[in-house]
């Protein structure tokens, strides 16, 4: 299994709304990552979770609150989302040391109104 | 500050013709150069990567070439496709650690 699975496809939020995106792998990686993207723009690293510990908030907004239950998932909990939040959050992993390819999801579509 | 830049923003070429997209950095702190597909909808899929003691890496159509001196390196798709029209992101790897940085992306359209 080489997947890395993102749960929904899609998500219209309201500003007041609390919110949750998962992400899951079963390939044994040890980091998770999750990316946001805008449209025609490289994907931007939020944070990184390498052996269920947090590795790197790349100074997200405390608006987005990342959780890593186990090795194989990771979850993104929103709240309070501003409608320039509104992109496309895609969840990645890697084994689990430097060098390494990144596998990535299908992403999240996120709107925020 | 780690930076890759990356060109063409944008490319047309006709079927059966070679694409070229370039990319340099400025920071010498990356061991891993991913080039990364991404259809519209879909999350980045990793196409090739090149680490920096090596020159060339060629897989089926897809070349990276690697000048570490001049810190460039760039994709090659021959025999492009209208099925590779995508956008390409070059990456680097920061030495040791877990961050990724990529360039900005080139739209490759590929006439049939």
């Amino acid at each position: 299994d080489t997947e890395v699975t993102q749960t929904p496809k899609h998500l219209v939020m309201g500003m007041t709304n609390k919110k949750s995106l998962k992400c899951e792998q079963h390939m044994g990686h040890r980091a998770m990552y999750w990316y946001k993207q805008k449209a025609k723009k490289p994907p931007e690293l939020m944070f990184v979770y390498s052996y269920e510990k947090l590795s790197i908030n790349e100074s997200v907004p405390s608006r987005f609150s990342p959780e890593c239950p186990n090795s194989s998932l990771l979850n993104l909990h929103l709240h309070a989302l501003q409608p320039e939040d509104s992109a496309l959050y895609l969840c990645a992993s890697s084994p689990g040391t430097s060098r390494e390819t990144q596998y990535f999801g299908p992403g999240t579509r996120l709107l925020v109104l | 500050q780690q930076q890759v830049k990356q060109s063409p923003q944008s490319l047309i070429v006709q079927k059966g013709g070679i694409s070229i997209i370039n990319c340099a950095y400025e920071n010498t702190a990356f061991d891993y150069f991913p080039w990364y597909q991404q259809f519209p909808g879909k999350g980045p899929a990793l196409l090739i990567a090149i680490r920096p003691d090596v020159s060339e890496k060629k897989e089926g159509r897809f070349t990276i070439s690697f000048n570490k001196s001049a810190k460039q390196f760039s994709l090659h798709i021959m025999d492009s496709q209208p099925g590779d029209s995508a956008t390409y992101f070059c990456a680097a790897r920061v030495t040791g650690g877990f961050k990724t940085i990529f360039g900005a992306g080139t739209r490759l359209f590929v006439k049939a």
